[in-house]
């Protein structure tokens, strides 16, 4: 089994601040993770994945985020927040082997807002 | 050119009413999948294909049939429409094998009145 937790549904930022949005998960097996952006109206954007290579994961936009086995964390980070960046975003694992067949298991979302 | 597209994008309709989605990739992949949004944005996988062959088939109600004639086209048909249906519905593809890193359509909005 499998589960997602995003802590805080809201974040809010200045423009030029860091964006931290916290993601933690439960996984009996080795997993997957996924960041996607969601903006208005529009469909899921995949910003970066972890998949057991490099713990720390660049994605699009300037995003990173760090996987920490320990803490069963992958925190989505951005130093320097821009207007543009403001969006829903989700946190999404899937269990790392074939037989999952990719089904992601989503949290429950964090909007961004960025302030001028 | 989209990657993966939906129709209707907005589908408005009657309770007991039967309604179908249509979803489409040209990404060349072999896996589609079909996905709800609530109200609340909580996203959850229903069902997924890969090559024509259902492997994923969540605990949904019987009255939502998905076929695929094809890897590239995944379809969703309501029957007997009712409100709690009214979700955003996301359509998915990847390519099998890996992590199966999805590409999303832009959704389709059902309202059921």
């Amino acid at each position: 089994a499998q589960s997602v937790t995003q802590l805080g549904s809201h974040v809010s930022v200045s423009e030029g601040a860091l964006v931290l949005l916290r993601c933690n998960y439960s996984s009996s097996v080795p997993p997957y993770l996924f960041w996607y952006v969601q903006y208005p109206n529009q469909g899921l954007q995949l910003l970066l994945k972890y998949t057991s290579a490099a713990t720390l994961v660049k994605g699009i936009n300037g995003f990173e985020a760090e996987f920490k086995k320990s803490e069963t964390s992958f925190h989505l980070t951005k130093p320097s927040a821009h207007m543009s960046d403001a969006a829903e975003y989700f946190c999404a694992v899937s269990p790392a082997g074939g037989t999952s067949y990719g089904k992601l298991t989503f949290g429950q979302g964090t909007i961004l807002t960025v302030h001028p | 050119d989209t990657a993966v597209s939906q129709t209707p994008k907005y589908l408005v309709t009657q309770m007991g009413n039967d309604k179908s989605i249509k979803c489409e990739q040209n990404l060349g992949h072999d896996t589609m999948y079909w996905y709800k949004q609530d109200s609340k944005k909580f996203l959850k996988i229903m069902f997924s294909y890969n090559n024509k062959e259902l492997i994923i088939n969540e605990t949904v109600p019987n009255r939502f049939s998905p076929k695929s004639p094809d890897k590239a086209h995944l379809n969703l048909h309501i029957n007997s429409l009712e409100l709690g249906d009214s979700a955003v519905y996301f359509c998915a593809s990847s390519l099998s094998g890996g992590s199966y890193e999805q590409y999303f359509g832009p959704g389709t909005r059902l309202t059921v009145t």
